[in-house]
């Protein structure tokens, strides 16, 4: 059963500085990962899917990392301002059936961003 | 831009009454998806739809939950007798196949608090 782990549960940088979030799981049997961001009571926002083929995706100050063999995924995000602040989850989906399958969801990062 | 829709935002019930969440999935997509997010909790897979089938379900989705697409533009996830810890946070999702990346695009959620 894919687990997947989030650490650290929590993070307070102050502004401009980069933040590192960190997402594990156990099987490297997945098709693709995705970060995403969370605010308070909201909805979830995708913000960058990695496929297993890519070692990396870029999108303006995100850049998120893949490491299938060794299971982890880093999402960077540059020159951190106040509206950073949210909780950001990754998510993975297995490489069998990959259409009619679910993601699989880490708890989270609440991060922080002090002006 | 094209996005999923879910209504209402909030609902209120009373233990075991039935509620219907009701989700508008992006218009050329075929795979559908209802999670669910405990507060301060994972968020969970509950179910996947496709072709007017389940096509999986979590041990979660037992006799008291259903998803129906009553035409070609809603998707329901129908609670028939809600408990106290079905209150959470329900997101609807829909899967875009642009290969080879398959990507969940979620609606913004539904609370539901059962008093």
């Amino acid at each position: 059963k894919q687990e997947v782990t989030q650490i650290p549960a929590a993070l307070s940088v102050p502004e401009g500085e980069n933040l590192v979030l960190n997402c594990s799981f156990t099987d490297s049997a997945i098709y693709n990962l995705q970060w995403f961001r969370q605010d308070p009571g909201k909805g979830l926002t995708s913000l960058l899917l990695i496929q297993s083929s890519q070692r990396e995706q870029t999108s303006g100050r995100l850049n998120a990392s893949l490491d299938k063999s060794s299971g982890r995924s880093t999402l960077y995000i540059a020159a951190s301002q106040p509206g950073d602040s949210a909780t950001y989850l990754c998510a993975v989906i297995p490489a069998s059936g990959a259409a009619g399958n679910k993601l699989t969801f880490g708890g989270g990062t609440r991060v922080l961003v002090k002006p | 831009e094209p996005e999923v829709t879910q209504t209402p935002s909030h609902q209120v019930t009373q233990m075991g009454q039935e509620v219907i969440l009701r989700c508008v999935p992006i218009s050329n997509h075929l795979y559908f998806y209802w999670y669910r997010q405990i507060l301060g909790q994972k968020v969970e897979f509950l179910v996947s739809f496709y072709n007017n089938e389940i096509s999986e379900k979590s041990e979660i989705f037992d006799d008291q939950f259903s998803v129906e697409r009553p035409d070609g533009s809603n998707f329901t996830l129908k609670i028939r007798s809600t408990k106290l810890e079905d209150s959470a946070m329900y997101f609807c999702a829909s899967l875009v196949v642009v290969l080879p990346a398959y990507e969940q695009y979620f609606g913004p959620g539904t609370r539901l608090t059962v008093t």
